[in-house]
């Protein structure tokens, strides 16, 4: 199947620190998604990306979109404990249809 | 709105059994899908739909059937439960395509024992 890499695969850290992780793959993506998951819900939709380059920011959430079309990176600066959760991120791929590909989470727990 | 929901929560069934997990949708969206969630794993499309009378298999789509008679549902059907289909099961939807932003149900936990 289509492989997309997502590290750390967890994340355990101090309140008031910042946040990265990413997802790589030897593909070319054409759109990068980002989702959040709390326990027990659905994952929603956080940033979207379209463009190579682009660089988008939703309150302390920054993502972007590598310019060689195969990696994304999400940064959260100043975790708080509600940021607890699953991160996934999610990209179309063109030769699997265009349908999404889904990295298989970051874990992240923040001690308060 | 009430967006995407999802019916039962949780089930239990036994091998051999079937049911149907249910999805609607109030956002007009087109485009709806079947992804299902295993632990450690990112979510898997079984299926998808472009539209009322269109569907298409997704990545692991055996051992499940769909419909979408309306824009609004989109039941997912298993036949015959085995234990391989234990699984936490999401409905999502999008409007303008199939890689466009796709909005989640809470998820259907699904065990098969």
């Amino acid at each position: 199947g289509q492989q997309l890499n997502q590290s750390p695969q967890s994340m355990f850290i101090q309140e008031g620190e910042d946040v990265s992780m990413n997802c790589t793959s030897s593909s070319i993506f054409n759109t990068w998604l980002w989702y959040k998951q709390d326990p027990g819900e659905g994952p929603v939709l956080l940033i979207a990306l379209y463009k190579a380059g682009e660089l988008t920011s939703n309150g302390r959430l920054t993502a972007q979109f590598g310019i060689t079309r195969k990696d994304s990176f999400l940064n959260i600066s100043a975790s708080i404990p509600s940021d607890v959760g699953i991160y996934f991120c999610a990209g179309q791929l063109m030769e699997y249809g265009n349908k999404l590909v889904f990295g298989a989470g970051t874990i992240l727990r923040v001690k308060s | 709105n009430a967006g995407v929901t999802q019916t039962p929560k949780f089930r239990i069934l036994k091998i051999g059994q079937s049911m149907t997990l249910q999805c609607t949708q109030d956002m007009n969206h087109n485009y709806m899908y079947w992804y299902r969630q295993d632990p450690g794993m990112g979510l898997k499309l079984i299926y998808y739909s472009v539209g009322a009378g269109i569907t298409d298999k997704g990545e692991v789509p055996n051992g499940y059937n769909v419909s979408r008679s309306t824009t609004e549902d989109f039941p997912l059907r298993l036949e015959l439960a085995a234990p391989s289909q234990t699984s936490v099961y999401f409905c999502a939807s999008s409007s303008t395509g199939i890689s466009s932003e796709q909005y989640f149900g809470p998820g259907t936990r699904l065990t098969v024992t």
